[in-house]
């Protein structure tokens, strides 16, 4: 069965310092990731997504991610953190066949941007 | 163009009462998704669909049916309520099911009491 992990749920950054929040996955053949952004009140909202190619994928508001295959990782970026990214975020995986190929969601990391 | 509607916003059940969560999408979207959320749990797949007629079990689908009548409606038919169902429902919708993001709506907060 695939599996993601988001080992911290809560991650603190100072406003202009660089954050990452950590994702990683278990999955069988070639994952498909995703990651989202949920504001409070909020449905999910999509950020970026590897399928192939360039393992540094750029995304919405400044964030990009660096799929490693050899360390099953896939960690969320952002050189310069702004107050206004504080959210819950989520990395989810799909695999390529089956019952995989459903979207499975790790439980979340709250990034909080300390002014 | 709204994307993703859900209805209602917040909804307080007594125990064994029954509800209709409705999800509608003007994307022409094939593929919808019905997801509770629990606190510190992510995101757990209930049902999906395919397309219109076409529905299958997620991972969590005791207590739970759907239909799908059109490629724009997905209602989420709670028939007993019972406390382990009060969570935060999001419904989605992708246009396929392969490297295509889903498109989610801003929830439904259900409470059993």
């Amino acid at each position: 069965a695939q599996s993601v992990a988001q080992p911290e749920d809560q991650v603190n950054v100072a406003e202009g310092n660089p954050l990452t929040v950590k994702c990683t996955y278990s999955v069988s053949g070639n994952p498909y990731l995703f990651w989202y952004v949920q504001y409070p009140n909020r449905g999910l909202q999509f950020l970026l997504k590897y399928i192939t190619g360039d393992n540094l994928v750029k995304g919405s508001y400044g964030f990009e991610a660096e799929f490693n295959k050899s360390q099953t990782s896939f960690h969320l970026k952002k050189p310069s953190a702004l107050v206004s990214d504080s959210a819950l975020y989520f990395c989810a995986v799909r695999g390529s066949s089956g019952s995989a190929r459903q979207l499975t969601f790790g439980s979340g990391t709250q990034l909080t941007v300390l002014p | 163009n709204a994307g993703v509607t859900q209805t209602p916003k917040f909804r307080i059940l007594k125990i064994g009462q029954s509800m209709t969560l409705q999800c509608t999408q003007d994307m022409n979207h094939n593929y919808m998704y019905w997801y509770r959320q629990d606190p510190g749990m992510g995101l757990k797949l209930i049902y999906y669909s395919v397309g219109a007629g076409i529905t299958d079990k997620g991972e969590v689908p005791n207590g739970y049916n759907v239909s799908r009548s059109t490629t724009e409606d997905f209602p989420l038919r709670l028939e007993l309520a019972a406390p382990s169902q009060t969570s935060v429902y999001f419904c989605a919708s992708s246009f396929s099911n392969s490297n295509q993001p889903q498109h989610f709506g801003d929830g439904t907060r259900l409470s059993i009491l």
